[in-house]
């Protein structure tokens, strides 16, 4: 199984609403990301996860909320978005070790109205 | 963070070779090169890396410059199913993967 699995598949949520994104993987790896990307443009990396510890945050706002319960699963948790919080969040894996390629997910479509 | 530089845009027609380039002028000694794509709809897909010689696997070929500041994806026989955007990254450390704006890649019947 080489597979990184994102669900849902899309999502449309209100300003104050509460949703959370789900990433799962069973290729043993140890290290897992958070990707958003904005139409046309690169993804660009908001989290990632060592060992189930948050190792890098790359200053996201508090209204996105990662968790890593364990090695396989990977949630992002949403509150109070706004809408140019509207994008293709991405889920990635890697084994941990250094230098690793990454895989990816096809992604979540979030829109917030 | 450091930066590569790729053209936006690139054409190419089906079954022949591609040339992709890549400037890392400001590469250090231990940043890996990777060339990662994204097809239409779809996460990015890993294609190749490397750090001083040239590497090849089944999906392409990478040319590292002598003194690294430049590399080059080849796609050695190009099909329709290689339309795609794509990035060249510096990989610095363990696991700090940041995009660049890429290079989207046509591919002519």
């Amino acid at each position: 199984d080489t597979e990184v699995t994102q669900t849902p598949k899309h999502l449309v949520m209100g300003m104050t609403n509460k949703k959370s994104l789900k990433c799962e993987q069973h290729m043993g790896h140890r290290a897992m990301y958070w990707y958003k990307q904005k139409a046309k443009k690169p993804p660009e990396l908001m989290f990632v996860y060592s060992y189930e510890k948050l190792s890098i945050n790359e200053s996201v706002p508090s209204r996105f909320s990662p968790e890593c319960p364990n090695s396989s699963l990977l949630n992002l948790h949403l509150h109070a978005l706004q809408p140019e919080d509207s994008a293709l969040y991405l889920c990635a894996s890697s084994p941990g070790r250094v230098r690793e390629k990454l895989f990816f997910g096809s992604g979540t479509q979030l829109s917030v109205l | 963070d450091a930066k590569t530089t790729q053209p936006n845009s690139m054409e190419s027609n089906e079954e022949e070779p591609v040339h992709l380039p890549c400037n890392h002028s400001t590469i250090s000694g231990t940043d890996y090169i990777h060339w990662y794509r994204q097809l239409p709809s779809q996460g990015p897909e890993y294609v190749i890396h490397g750090l001083t010689s040239n590497v090849n696997n089944r999906m392409a070929s990478l040319a590292i410059a002598e003194d690294r500041k430049s590399s080059t994806l080849i796609l050695h026989r190009a099909t329709l199913r290689d339309a795609a955007v794509y990035y060249c990254i510096l990989l610095q450390g363990a696991q700090k993967l940041v995009f660049g704006q890429g290079t989207r890649l046509t591919i002519n019947p």
